[in-house]
């Protein structure tokens, strides 16, 4: 079992370009968590996916950022017209039963940052 | 929603000595307070947890406590070791959505050797 994946684990992206982070979670997890981490700060919740739904994207800014969990493949966070504010760390994790109490892990993260 | 704030910042030992973190919360709903290690330009790692429905935890050099009258918890790693060196972060959510954690801004831990 490879783990959680991300990928990229570094992405540079000029103001005003589209950023898209993928996330592979373990197999046989179903349950996708994406948080953001600022420099110096603690992780900040964004979205929760399952496949195919979004159960909760209460910590998604309201524009330019979306999230999705498909049948096949990676869930992706994609981030349109990026700006400065948004260069920082994104985790997703992943779990086999809803909740990060219920054995969920981290990816290694992609560091996106906007030049 | 929930607020977790997380002391000191930066804390420096002397390796065999002993380290202690405090975190506290503000939603008195939380019940599951994790501690995440994460070292430079790696992913956060689950080091030990505790739910509410306990006091006290512990896991070899590492243990927590959690005071759910006061709204706080603290991690306590005794005889550190230069690879104790990281980030530690506390965090807290509820049952309700025990998805979506609040962590604290994180701890720098730096062992002397």
């Amino acid at each position: 079992n490879a783990g959680v994946m991300q990928n990229p684990r570094h992405l540079v992206r000029r103001r005003g370009q589209e950023a898209r982070l993928r996330c592979s979670p373990m197999k046989g997890h179903s349950h996708v968590y994406w948080y953001r981490q600022l420099p110096e700060e603690g992780l900040k919740f964004m979205v929760y996916l399952q496949k195919e739904n979004i159960i909760d994207e209460s910590g998604m800014p309201k524009e330019r950022f979306s999230a999705e969990f498909p049948k096949e493949g990676p869930s992706i966070l994609r981030i349109q017209q990026v700006v400065r504010g948004d260069s920082a760390a994104y985790f997703c994790a992943s779990s086999f039963r809803q909740g990060m109490n219920t054995e969920a892990f981290f990816g290694q993260g992609t560091r996106l940052t906007v030049v | 929603g929930e607020n977790v704030e997380q002391h000191p910042s930066t804390l420096s030992v002397q390796e065999g000595d002993s380290a202690v973190i405090k975190c506290t919360y503000s939603d008195s709903a939380s019940n599951y307070f994790p501690w995440y290690k994460q070292e430079l330009g790696k992913r956060p790692q689950l080091i030990i947890d505790i739910r509410s429905n306990v006091g006290e935890k512990k896991d070899q050099r590492i243990a927590v406590t959690l005071n759910k009258t006061a709204k706080h918890f603290s991690l306590h790693i005794t005889e550190t070791q230069p690879e104790d060196s990281a980030v530690y972060f506390c965090a807290a959510s509820q049952f309700s959505n025990d998805y979506k954690l609040s962590f604290g801004a994180g701890t720098t831990v730096t062992v002397r050797a």
